[in-house]
């Protein structure tokens, strides 16, 4: 069974923060992304990798920054969190063959 | 327009009735298409793939209209625990593994 980590199911921070999410895989898989979802607005993508070292912006990546020094984990930072990032964040992996996997989500909300 | 449309619902279906909700898309050449289910809180998972010729899995059946430019999902013999919400994703092919996401449409079976 894949299986994806999200370090954390529910987060608190106080606007200004820095935060960490971090995500793990250990399937080996070469591409892995960072949504968040909000109501009525389904998964948008922020960052996505397809290799360590590799990152590519996604629709929005204003805010966030990504990091991914190894090939199974691959991390969302948010430098300054603001309360317009309160959300659902999810982390997934993939195969070439495109299938997702997500992680089991962290519930972030800045106060 | 988005990219990808869905009726939000929810849909209120009675148990072991046949339901079917579509999803459009607006980019013709799109080449894969899924659904994904989504349980309250939870991540989403791949529900099945969606194929040129439609294809069958139990109770699901996901069929493309390529000249219309939707999918559809039908649930036949709905069931209790079919409760959750199913989210339509289409791989555009133009970018580098963006997957994109409609919002998801929310169906409720009752007793």
């Amino acid at each position: 069974d894949v299986k994806v980590t999200q370090s954390s199911r529910y987060l608190v921070k106080r606007t200004g923060e820095k935060v960490f999410l971090e995500c793990v895989q250990d399937m080996d898989h070469e591409n892995m992304f960072w949504y968040r979802q909000d109501p009525g607005l389904g998964l948008r993508l922020i960052y996505f990798s397809y290799d360590v070292k590799m990152k590519e912006k996604g629709d929005i990546p204003e805010g966030y920054s990504v990091s991914r020094e190894k090939k199974e984990r691959f991390s969302l930072i948010l430098e300054s969190a603001s309360t317009n990032q309160t959300s659902m964040y999810l982390c997934a992996s993939s195969p070439p063959t495109i299938e997702a996997f997500f992680g089991q989500g962290t519930r972030l909300t800045v106060v | 327009r988005k990219e990808v449309e869905q009726d939000p619902g929810p849909f209120n279906v009675p148990e072991g009735a046949t339901v079917a909700f579509n999803c459009t898309y607006s980019n013709s050449a799109s080449q894969s298409f899924f659904w994904y289910r989504q349980d309250c809180r939870k991540e989403p998972k791949l529900l099945m793939s969606v194929y040129s010729s439609g294809n069958e899995d139990g109770r699901f059946t996901a069929q493309l209209n390529r000249a219309s430019q939707y999918i559809s999902l039908l649930i036949r013999d709905s069931k209790l625990s079919d409760s959750a919400t199913y989210l339509c994703v289409v791989n555009p092919m133009d970018s580098n593994y963006q997957l994109i996401w409609g919002a998801g449409t929310k169906l409720i079976i009752k007793p």
